[in-house]
């Protein structure tokens, strides 16, 4: 079946502009993650949705960052004033169940250059 | 919060050599998952650790739990080059919120 999938798969866009990554998880998952990674570097966790719980935001690094889930289903991640540190792989994840014993399944990630 | 560590950072080993990594957290954790990312790739799911010293094994692959449950280790027997690339441990907390992260262990094999 379909995996998640994230667009676009690449972005470059100027220091100063706002950008939105978009993920669409597996059908049915109602986990979803959003990381960063930056080159050669691990995960950073930016903000976890479950269900219809109020998502888990410790991880977003400023407030130039927000994500929303809507229905349950599509995921956006925006970020505000783009700055050059904010150049990463941007990978989203979906799992099945609540809790933490389902795996997860990542997307291929958006590729996020800031010139 | 819930903190997992993983060392080492960075493994070179030559190819046939055995390799190890060792995954540890603050907190007891419900399960322990570990993932591979390939160079270029994202991270794809191996395995999921639940009880307590838990030993499953996967080809030349052999994953522990700790008894405590608060740490967990990889071994690579005789690695290969498809081996390459970098192992993450995930620990679920016992609150069954979400996942975290330990920060990776990125093994380069030798021909």
């Amino acid at each position: 079946g379909a995996g998640v999938s994230q667009s676009p798969s690449n972005k470059v866009t100027e220091k100063g502009k706002d950008v939105e990554l978009r993920c669409d998880p597996i059908s049915g998952h109602t986990a979803l993650y959003w990381y960063r990674q930056s080159l050669g570097q691990g995960l950073e966790f930016l903000i976890y949705f479950q269900g219809n719980s109020a998502p888990d935001k410790s991880g977003l690094p400023s407030d130039r960052f927000s994500a929303e889930r809507t229905g349950g289903s599509v995921s956006t991640l925006t970020i505000q004033r783009t700055q050059q540190e904010d150049s990463a792989v941007y990978l989203c994840a979906s799992s099945r169940g609540q809790g933490t014993y389902s795996p997860l399944h990542f997307g291929n990630g958006t590729r996020l250059t800031v010139t | 919060g819930q903190q997992v560590m993983q060392i080492p950072q960075y493994q070179h080993v030559q190819e046939g050599e055995d390799f190890t990594t060792y995954c540890n957290s603050s907190t007891t954790l419900s399960n322990i998952q570990w993932y591979k990312q390939r160079p270029g790739g994202h991270p794809v799911f191996l395995i999921q650790l639940v009880k307590s010293g838990e030993v499953k094994k996967q080809k030349r692959l052999t994953f522990q739990f700790g008894e405590a449950k608060k740490n967990s280790s990889l071994h690579i027997t005789a690695t290969q080059t498809t081996d390459v690339g970098t192992y993450f441990c995930a620990g679920g907390d016992n609150a069954g919120n979400m996942l975290t992260f330990g920060g990776g262990t990125r093994l380069m094999v030798k021909p």
